[in-house]
């Protein structure tokens, strides 16, 4: 799978967009671009993911470039619940392959 | 929606006894579920690989001897730490995968005393 690249952290204000940015300069054609979070001490929770097309959930909007090198996850409307870690994962859909974690990014929401 | 349930959520236990970590996969099968361990400050760290009715894959420097992993039904993998020594206290975090998508149990935080 190829290797991603996340600042280590970023802080948001509390009700503004928060644009998190993940380089994948290596990623191949059948990859997808996935993004989890960590709130302290709990398991990952999935947030979304694509292909080559923009996303979006009720979650968050994922937006990748024409060359699908980058991508960027936006928070539309930031909340202090949102502070954790985020991870983007390039990762084939064939089968059940593994899921592996960098080091993401550790954003902070303030109030 | 995916919903995978891991138990306990938290253990204390003494140095040299095992401990058994539970991850169920509540409303869909899992052929295939993947055990992470987690420092502190520390990103996820994938241990192993664990496959219904076979033998788990372990990653590398992951000893297959004190990580026992079984998985013996399409909706229970467990994890037994055993011989357990403080360097292993940790947090350990359980997925399920499901047609592509990935979902994690709440994690166990075990302590070695």
């Amino acid at each position: 799978d190829a290797k991603t690249t996340q600042p280590p952290s970023m802080d948001c204000a509390e009700g503004r967009a928060a644009n998190l940015p993940c380089n994948h300069s290596t990623i191949s054609g059948n990859e997808y671009v996935y993004w989890y979070r960590q709130i302290h001490s709990q398991g990952p929770q999935y947030i979304i993911h694509g292909l080559k097309n923009n996303e979006t959930n009720e979650m968050a909007s994922l937006i990748i470039t024409e060359d699908r090198k980058s991508s960027t996850l936006i928070l539309p409307h930031a909340t202090l619940r949102d502070t954790a870690v985020y991870y983007c994962i390039a990762l084939g859909i064939q089968g059940a392959q593994k899921l592996v974690f960098g080091q993401g990014t550790r954003l902070t929401i303030n109030p | 929606g995916a919903v995978v349930s891991q138990h306990p959520s938290r253990v204390i236990c003494k140095s040299g006894t095992s401990v058994k970590i539970e991850c169920r996969s509540l409303d869909f099968q899992a052929t295939t579920m993947f055990w992470y361990r987690q420092f502190p400050k520390q990103s996820l760290m994938l241990m192993a690989t664990s496959n219904e009715g076979s033998k788990a894959t372990y990653e590398q420097g992951v000893e297959k001897d004190k990580f026992l992993i079984n998985h013996a039904s399409l909706t229970l993998s467990t994890l037994t730490v055993t011989s357990a020594h403080p360097e292993d206290s940790s947090f350990y975090i359980c997925s399920a995968n499901r047609g592509g998508g990935y979902t994690f149990g709440s994690g166990t935080r075990l302590t070695v005393v």
